[in-house]
């Protein structure tokens, strides 16, 4: 069965560097998106992608957060200087699009660790 | 702007005990759809059920049955005969199809522990 897959499963960055988050959505699917869950939270929305740009994205995407689709088979998430609070679990998450309400489906998180 | 309230924290119930979850919505629109997602122990958002603002048949699938009820904004999740697998998180999550990119719209979670 298709899945999402997320790399790495654990990163570990200190604050101020730069992280990248690696996503391989599913293949044949035409919407992306980014999502973040603070430990013991609830999951949020980051970010969508759609057709090589940014659909919609919400306020904690900010300047120092962006996504590309590289090579029409990665979706990235990059941090560009990480704070302590981006410290979470991103999830990356793709969805066919081609009828409304399709489910989306989710990768297995990467958990981010600023230290 | 759309809202998904899960009041329940945490529940916690004997194995092969029945336990529903609540969940309410807000939203403006007409059409809309309404998710149910589990976040076993190991983390990974798992996919259980989908249904749209149109659809008030309830379903069941296995020991799992969903009530949803549009009067009182509710589409509540049902485990019959709990087991010790059914420990996890799970999401009420709703979307709006009208921008195309319908982005889900999460509750805060309820963790369910089946106690063996």
């Amino acid at each position: 069965e298709p899945e999402v897959t997320q790399t790495p499963s654990h990163q570990v960055t200190q604050m101020g560097q730069e992280v990248i988050l690696r996503c391989v959505p599913i293949s044949n699917h035409l919407y992306f998106y980014w999502y973040r869950q603070i430990l013991g939270q609830k999951v949020e929305f980051l970010v969508s992608f759609y057709n090589n740009e940014i659909s919609e994205k919400s306020e904690i995407f900010d300047d120092q957060f962006s996504v590309e689709r590289p090579d029409g088979s990665n979706f990235t998430l990059k941090i560009r200087s990480t704070k302590l609070e981006d410290s979470a679990m991103y999830f990356c998450a793709s969805r066919s699009g081609t009828g409304l309400g399709t489910e989306a489906f989710f990768g297995q998180g990467t958990r981010l660790t600023v230290v | 702007a759309q809202k998904v309230t899960q009041a329940q924290t945490e529940i916690s119930v004997v194995e092969k005990e029945d336990v529903t979850l609540d969940c309410v919505y807000e939203t403006r629109d007409t059409t809309y759809y309404l998710f149910w997602y589990k976040q076993p122990p190991s983390g990974e958002l798992v996919f259980l059920i989908r249904r749209n603002s149109f659809d008030e048949q309830n379903e069941i699938s296995g020991r799992y049955s969903w009530n949803f009820q549009k009067s009182t904004s509710s589409f509540n999740f049902t485990i019959t005969a709990s087991q010790v697998v059914d420990s996890a998180v799970y999401f009420c999550a709703l979307s709006d199809p009208n921008f195309g990119n319908e982005k889900l719209t999460f509750g805060t979670g309820t963790r369910l522990t089946i106690i063996p």
